[in-house]
């Protein structure tokens, strides 16, 4: 079954420094995504970057990057030169499924709540 | 383009009432989805579409029901409230089973069961 797990509830951050929020996933499936969102207290949930299981690079979205590990099951992220503007809520999720299948589900952790201090 | 659309923003309802909450996309997203979010617990999923007249259960579907009839809504079915399902709700929508552009939440539906 799948399992999204992020082990950090919360994250202090200096100001233009870089931070990593942990992601690890387990799935049977070897055809699989990995997404990350933001919500700010705002509530919206942002879309931030995507790696895909056969992806042989990692990911890169301007100040995000995810280290993906595909043997240790681990989909990081990091954002590099952190802004005040980055505290929020991250959420770390996962799609497992076939082409046409009916199991396509995306499935969140729980979050961490990155909090950037100027 | 108004992407994913929920209505009402704000509900309070009394416990065994029943209320539908809307979900509309004009994107002509295949596949849809419902969530809850609850304090400490993330997103769960309710119940997810991958098609019109296809739905599926997700991780929380008890007390919940839905349909897709057509390819731009998604309706979500509260059948007989209860204090548990106090909740903010999102609605999300992808084009393609790959999702490489993420899938698109709406603004979220707060739920008050008194």
């Amino acid at each position: 079954a799948q399992k999204i797990t992020q082990t950090q509830p919360g994250m202090f951050v200096q100001e233009k420094e870089a931070v990593t929020l942990d992601c690890t996933y387990d799935t049977s499936d070897p055809s699989y995504g990995l997404f990350w969102y933001k919500q700010p207290s705002s509530g919206e949930m942002i879309f931030l970057i995507y790696q895909g299981s056969y992806d042989q690079q990692n990911a890169t979205e301007g100040r995000y990057s995810l280290n993906f590990q595909k043997a240790r099951k681990s989909a990081n992220l990091v954002i590099s030169a952190s802004q005040l503007g980055d505290s929020a809520m991250y959420f770390c999720a996962m799609r497992e499924g076939n082409y046409g299948g009916a199991t396509n589900k995306l499935i969140f952790g729980t979050g961490t709540l990155l909090a950037v201090q100027p | 383009n108004a992407g994913v659309t929920q209505t009402p923003k704000f509900q309070v309802l009394k416990t065994g009432q029943s209320m539908t909450l809307q979900c509309a996309q004009d994107m002509n997203h295949e596949y849809m989805s419902w969530y809850r979010q609850d304090p400490g617990m993330g997103l769960r999923l309710i119940h997810y579409s991958v098609g019109a007249g296809i739905t599926d259960q997700g991780e929380v579907p008890n007390g919940y029901n839905v349909s897709r009839s057509t390819t731009e809504d998604f309706p979500l079915r509260l059948l007989s409230a209860a204090p548990s399902q106090t909740s903010v709700y999102f609605c999300a929508s992808s084009y393609s089973f790959v999702a490489k552009d993420g899938y698109t939440f709406g603004s979220g539906t707060r739920l008050t069961v008194v």
